[in-house]
């Protein structure tokens, strides 16, 4: 069965780091890009960033460019994001969602669980 | 950014009536290629979201076909032929034409009468 499985979710304070972690199993990821979209307490979707298959290519949402950086393992089947300067905004549900092969457009094919990142002092 | 914006944002139906949910973006979703990119995806209370639609009108594998989507330019439908219970929860329309920038909607809570 094609399963992401998210980890790294935990309190943090404001200004602060974290490193996600999205584990794909029945499947290699590295044919796929894989991307990072989070969700807010009780609000919608966000996009945050994505990372081509070789992880040649990375982009990134306005409200995380500069702080987050996407990162990938195809040996180990993991993709990463590294979150810096935390702020309160960030606090959400960080979802790890796969691309279908060469096919940007019609992304998000398959969803992890989802880690929670809670900022706060 | 496109703005997607979806209607009705609560929507409560009886069991085996149906239901549609509207989306708009805020700008054209025909792509350079003709092709629109727009999904739908179902998020039920304390699960990931799941995509249903892709394309328009393409269901993903094992979604029911009492699923439908429909629409072009700018203006999107989802449709639930009969409603059943498993059906509830939140639903978003997402653009993907205009990547890397995807853009979701604000969702439409569908919640049994």
């Amino acid at each position: 069965e094609v399963q992401l499985l998210e980890s790294g979710g935990a309190l943090v304070q404001p200004g602060g780091s974290l490193r996600l972690s999205c584990a794909a199993s029945g499947f290699s990821i590295s044919s796929y890009a894989m991307s990072w979209v989070r969700q807010a307490p009780g609000k919608g979707l966000e996009w945050v960033s994505v990372i081509s298959y070789s992880g040649d290519d990375t982009y990134y949402g306005d409200s995380v460019k500069g702080r987050f950086t996407i990162s990938r393992d195809n040996s180990r089947d993991t993709v990463y994001l590294q979150m810096n300067s935390l702020r309160a905004e960030d606090t959400a549900i960080y979802y790890c969602a796969k691309v279908p092969y060469g096919d940007y457009a019609n992304a998000f094919d398959i969803w992890g669980q989802g880690t929670m990142v809670t900022v706060s002092s | 950014d496109v703005v997607m914006t979806q209607s009705p944002l609560s929507l409560a139906v009886t069991l085996g009536q149906p239901a549609s949910i509207s989306c708009r973006s805020s700008r054209s979703l025909v792509h350079n290629n003709g092709n629109t990119y727009l999904s739908w995806f179902q998020q039920r209370p304390g699960h990931s979201p799941r995509r249903l639609i892709y394309q328009v009108s393409n269901r993903d594998s094992g979604v029911p076909d009492r699923f439908s989507g429909s629409g072009s330019g700018t203006e999107f439908t989802l449709k639930i032929s009969r409603v059943e219970a498993e059906d509830v929860g939140v639903y978003y329309c997402m653009q993907g034409t205009h990547w890397p920038s995807w853009t979701f909607g604000q969702g439409t809570k569908v919640e049994i009468k």
